[in-house]
């Protein structure tokens, strides 16, 4: 069962362009809600995360809209740049901390 | 933030031997540990869960004396792929959390594991 299903699988965006990722999910426990960005051959890193007390957080050019009722979520880049080419995942868990999953991921290539 | 370090970053290993894959924090104490396994272009499915001092708790599907995971000190947990074969290979990855509420998981950089 796919707790959390991320669309667009890929998405090619020109520099200077927003990025919109989406998730969804099902479990109403989960309570923190975290994307990352994966280089190749790399582990992902935190790029931003959101708990459901809040409906928007931004920091620089990365910001998270959360809508509780609808149990969505989606990441914004806002002026993509080329170095943002990686996969971006959602994730969700019971809260910082606990065992995360993950939603499919998104490929993004920024094209100068 | 903090610091997650994997060794070894790759490995190649003969069908049927075993390999060591080590996830160290290194400048906090990890109470609890994560092992994903990522295929390629796949998402990243936990494998299990291991705290300090206890036995891992290890996802449905995921045979625990085949991936043999030990979370001896609070800044070192080792994840060993038994009698490992071709179907094995994949990208492991590890977290790290620290003790206390709401502290986010830290990841490693990663191990690509090739069975041949």
């Amino acid at each position: 069962q796919q707790q959390v299903k991320q669309s667009p699988q890929s998405l090619i965006v020109q520099k200077g362009g927003i990025s919109i990722i989406n998730c969804a999910y099902e479990n109403t426990a989960f309570d923190y809600f975290p994307w990352y960005q994966q280089f190749p051959g790399k582990g992902p890193a935190l790029l931003i995360a959101i708990r459901p007390d809040v409906s928007e957080k931004k920091e620089g050019r990365f910001t998270i809209s959360f809508n509780k009722s609808a149990k969505q979520f989606s990441l914004h880049i806002m002026d993509s740049q080329p170095g943002d080419s990686a996969t971006y995942f959602c994730a969700a868990s019971g809260a910082a901390g606990n065992k995360l999953t993950f939603g499919g991921g998104t490929r993004v290539l920024v094209k100068p | 933030g903090a610091v997650v370090s994997q060794h070894p970053s790759w490995v190649i290993c003969k069908s049927g031997t075993s390999v060591k894959i080590e996830c160290r924090s290194l400048d906090f104490q990890a109470t609890t540990m994560f092992w994903y396994r990522q295929f390629p272009k796949q998402s990243l499915m936990l494998m299990a869960t291991s705290n300090e001092g206890s036995k891992a708790t290890y996802e449905q599907g995921v045979e625990k004396d085949k991936f043999l995971i030990n979370h001896a000190s609070l800044t070192l947990s080792t994840l060993t792929v038994t009698s490992a074969h071709p179907e094995d290979s994949s990208f492991y990855i590890c977290s790290a959390t620290a003790a206390g509420p709401n502290t986010e998981a830290f990841f490693g950089q990663g191990t690509r594991l090739t069975v041949v």
